[in-house]
């Protein structure tokens, strides 16, 4: 069946490293994958939406990288601050539609640690 | 920076109960969603909404759930007869085209008891 994974750890790092963060996905191909961040009991913010044919996206601190060969995204945050710590949500439609039936992978929570 | 609202923050019911929960989208929003999130898990998508018409749902929306646009602004999910198991985060979400990326509300949580 048709899935999508997230590093379910927690990611613990130092202020001022790159965090780096992981969602994979089986099957189908999506038009596009996107990033959102939820903290707790808040809705998920979007961050970035990256297509097919780009392989990377960068926006301010954050980057995004899509190998729809390896079907994996990576998501970088760049000079981390405490106030990035939160959980990273990538979600995707898996129908491969350019669509907003979103399946969301568990997320991961990062820590940034001053 | 407009944004998508939701009422009530919480509510509580008893098993077996109807429940409405509320959202005002984004206001120059066509396509509206609810998803829900079942504490500790993913966040699950229920149905779409354009139109005035529902135009995907996931095998979670059932007889059980509706929804409505009864006015230009809101948007209703309607639960009827209530079960444990419906006691989750509600998310309310709204976008402008149907691949643009969703705003989300910050939810109703649901307890049943």
């Amino acid at each position: 069946s048709q899935k999508i994974e997230q590093n379910s750890e927690a990611l613990n790092i130092q202020e001022g490293k790159t965090a780096t963060l992981t969602c994979n996905y089986t099957n189908y191909s999506p038009a596009y994958l996107q990033w959102y961040r939820q903290d707790p009991g808040r809705g998920p913010v979007f961050l970035l939406l990256i297509r097919e044919n780009e392989k990377e996206k960068r926006k301010e601190r954050l980057k995004v990288t899509f190998d729809t060969t390896l079907k994996q995204s990576l998501f970088h945050i760049t000079a981390s601050q405490p106030a990035d710590s939160a959980t990273y949500l990538c979600a995707l439609d898996l129908r491969g539609n350019a669509g907003n039936m979103l399946t969301f992978g568990g997320g991961t929570r990062l820590m940034v640690k001053p | 920076e407009p944004e998508v609202t939701q009422t009530p923050s919480h509510q509580v019911t008893q098993m077996g109960q109807e429940v409405i929960l509320r959202c005002v989208p984004i206001s120059n929003h066509l396509y509206f969603y609810w998803y829900r999130q079942i504490l500790g898990q993913k966040v699950e998508f229920l149905v779409s909404f354009y139109n005035n018409e529902i135009s995907e749902k996931s095998e979670i929306f059932d007889d059980q759930f509706s929804v409505e646009r009864p006015d230009g602004s809101n948007f209703t999910l309607k639960i009827r007869s209530t079960k444990l198991e419906d006691s989750a985060m509600y998310f309310c979400a709204s976008s402008g085209s149907v691949n643009s990326p969703l705003h989300f509300g910050n939810g109703t949580r649901l307890t049943v008891t």
